[in-house]
């Protein structure tokens, strides 16, 4: 069971706009500690998707957005294409385990 | 251009250890922290732990603290993560991942991964 919970899967048609939310505590999303996202297409490594609850490295599509909220937070994509079917990640600290945590991931398959 | 560039494929058997390197170029190697993370086939990524380059100080996560050990030789821009007393549920890909200047920066680049197998 991860420290940061995620939907297991979510799904779009192409065009479309989905959320993924990433549920957390006070000892983690809560207090101080940023939010971070990661895409992982099948059989790759993961690469960082957003950085510090909303921001975007460079070459990343604005089609991809981040924002957080109290003890949540959400990862939202619009326009769906096909090259987005991947497995998502957030993560972030928690200070209870002193250590860098990560949600279950959740499946994205664009219909 | 940043590359975390990983050693090759491990078969062990239980009880074994390994100890998996990442070869960093492209940037100051003593600048960046540098992550562990593993995944088990067909599971979520786990944090493993975190070493700082500079003067090789450490933090593990509880679960893998008395069997992992992260070391770094600066000579070789090179990260090692040796994990002992392997089981069968320590079959995982492991990836090594840059962390950033600071230490609650996020992992912005990742290695290839390497497969290690525990297996009989």
């Amino acid at each position: 069971q991860s420290v940061l919970t995620q939907p297991p899967s979510v799904s779009g048609a192409p065009g479309q706009r989905v959320t993924i939310s990433c549920t957390g505590s006070s000892s983690n999303i809560g207090p101080n500690y940023d939010v971070n996202w990661y895409q992982q297409l099948p059989g790759t490594a993961p690469i960082l998707l957003i950085y510090g609850n909303s921001n975007r490295p460079s070459g990343v599509p604005d089609r991809f957005s981040g924002s957080k909220s109290g003890t949540s937070a959400s990862l939202a994509i619009t326009g769906l294409q096909a090259e987005d079917e991947a497995d998502y990640y957030c993560q972030s600290y928690d200070s209870s385990l002193s250590g860098w945590v990560f949600g279950g991931g959740t499946k994205l398959t664009v219909l | 251009q940043v590359q975390l560039v990983q050693s090759g494929a491990e078969v062990k058997k239980p009880g074994a250890s390994v100890k998996v390197s990442c070869k960093a170029s492209g940037y100051t190697f003593t600048s960046y922290y540098m992550h562990w993370v593993r995944q088990a086939p067909g599971q979520g990524l786990e944090w493993m732990g975190i070493i700082n380059p500079s003067g090789g100080s450490t933090s593990y996560a509880q679960k893998f603290q008395g069997r992992v050990t992260m070391t770094r030789d600066t000579s070789t821009s090179t990260v090692y993560m040796e994990l002992s007393s392997l089981r069968s549920e320590d079959t995982a890909v492991y990836y090594c991942a840059r962390g950033g200047v600071r230490f609650l920066e996020w992992l912005g680049y990742w290695g290839q991964g390497t497969l290690v197998t525990v297996s009989s």
